[in-house]
């Protein structure tokens, strides 16, 4: 069975930093693109980042460049977004999702607040 | 990266039919044929309806269907039933392993 588990979500102040995690199980972890794709509340989806199969390929929204990193390490099975310089804009819900024939498997999220 | 536009909302009876539409531009949507549809309960993950434009996922109840042209995917539900009452979002490759979400459509059965 496919999981994917997002966690280091919380409530931060403006310019901070905060790195999430997505723990995956239940397939070959390094066969898949990973992407992260948030939702502000009461808002629609928005594509935030991928992240190639092996790494060696990244590609973000112009919303988060340079200050948001997409990694991952195929060892652990485990993806991540480092997120730098954070705006009130920022709060969402933010999901991990694993591409599979260019459509998506989701995790449930994890809640970014930035508040002051 | 426009998100691509959805009606905000579509309402019908219980075995009426609906359609979504979904417009990009030849970038995304008219560019490949590479369009997901996603269901979305409140406070629930979106889950996969369609792919590939018309494609259904095993699981996913046939009254579910896709469908492309030009610039502008489909997504219509056949015999809407209660449970059909969701948000629901196209998404388009964009390129460069990209994606681009819609504006997202509530879908209200009356």
């Amino acid at each position: 069975q496919v999981q994917l588990v997002e966690s280091g979500g919380g409530v931060v102040q403006p310019g901070t930093s905060l790195r999430l995690s997505c723990v995956t199980s239940g397939f070959t972890f390094s066969n898949y693109p990973l992407h992260w794709v948030r939702q502000a509340p009461g808002e629609g989806l928005e594509w935030v980042a991928v992240i190639s199969y092996d790494g060696t390929n990244k590609y973000y929204a112009d919303s988060v460049k340079g200050r948001f990193t997409i990694s991952r390490d195929n060892s652990k099975g485990t993806q991540y977004l480092q997120m730098n310089s954070l705006r009130h804009e920022d709060t969402a819900m933010y999901y991990c999702a694993r591409e599979v024939n260019t459509a998506m498997d989701w995790g449930r999220g994890t809640l970014v607040t930035v508040s002051s | 990266q426009s998100a691509l536009t959805q009606p905000r909302s579509v309402s019908g009876s219980p075995g009426q039919s609906v359609t979504i539409s979904c417009t990009g531009t030849s970038s995304d949507v008219g560019g490949y044929n590479y369009v997901s549809w996603y269901q979305q309960h409140p406070g629930k993950a979106p889950k996969l309806m369609i792919h590939d434009v018309t494609k259904r996922p095993s699981g996913v109840p046939g009254h579910f269907s896709g469908s492309k042209s030009g610039n502008t995917a489909y997504l219509t539900i056949s015999g809407l039933q209660a449970e059909d009452e969701a948000d629901y979002y196209c998404c388009s490759y964009a390129g460069s392993y990209s994606f681009v979400f819609g504006t997202g459509t509530k879908v209200t059965v009356l």
